[in-house]
């Protein structure tokens, strides 16, 4: 079975912490996604990354950066945590193709507390 | 004006009952259409995949695309407390571009 990994289910930093959000996949995908999900505003695209050293903006980049060193692996950084980067942030990765390869599997999520 | 509008919910029926979910968006160059679920403390799994119009099938589930109108559907048969989730419209210009998500509908099925 497939599976999307990230490290953690459950996070609570300070602010001004820089924080680390792992995620890693084991089904050779090229592309990898990280999300925030928040109520009343479902998923926003915060990085995306269509192979290995390559990364794109998303929606909503500002304070965020990634990481993107091997293809299983798609790194997520807060450089400065602030209180409104609490939420709940999912990774998620995608073949490159057609079809019902074309939809994404997501990671179970980790839901950071910034206080 | 959003992409993809989807009505929140919590949309409740009892166990059994028909259930429609229904997204509309605005930009008509949309081409592949899914549904997605996620149940409480999860991350959102792929429940259903259209490209352009028509209806598919997949046991209890049927995903319905309008163009004309704008307009998708997923309808849940002989709904079960099981199926009681946040359902999430997405789709996209492209096979490899990125989706576009609603916000989502959370679903409860009463016993």
């Amino acid at each position: 079975d497939v599976k999307v990994t990230q490290s953690s289910r459950y996070l609570v930093k300070r602010t001004g912490e820089k924080v680390f959000l792992e995620c890693v996949q084991d089904m050779d995908h090229e592309n990898m996604f990280w999300y925030r999900q928040d109520p009343g505003l479902g998923l926003r695209l915060i990085y995306f990354s269509y192979d290995v050293k390559m990364k794109e903006k998303g929606d909503i980049p500002e304070g965020y950066s990634v990481s993107r060193e091997k293809k299983e692996r798609f790194s997520l950084i807060l450089e400065s945590a602030s209180t409104n980067q609490t939420s709940m942030y999912l990774c998620a990765s995608r073949v490159t193709g057609t079809g019902a390869n074309y939809g994404y599997t997501f990671g179970s999520g980790t839901r950071l507390t910034v206080v | 004006q959003k992409e993809v509008e989807q009505d929140p919910g919590p949309l409740s029926v009892p166990e059994g009952a028909i259930v429609s979910l229904n997204c509309t968006y605005s930009n008509s160059a949309f081409q592949y259409f899914m549904w997605y679920r996620q149940y409480s403390r999860k991350g959102p799994e792929l429940l259903m995949y259209t490209y352009s119009s028509g209806n598919k099938e997949d046991g209890r589930f049927t995903a319905q695309v309008d163009k004309s109108s704008k307009y998708i559907s997923l309808f849940i048969r002989d709904s079960q407390p099981s199926d009681s989730a946040t359902y999430l419209c997405a789709m996209s210009f492209y096979s490899n571009y990125q989706l576009i998500w609603g916000a989502g509908t959370k679903l409860i099925i009463k016993p």
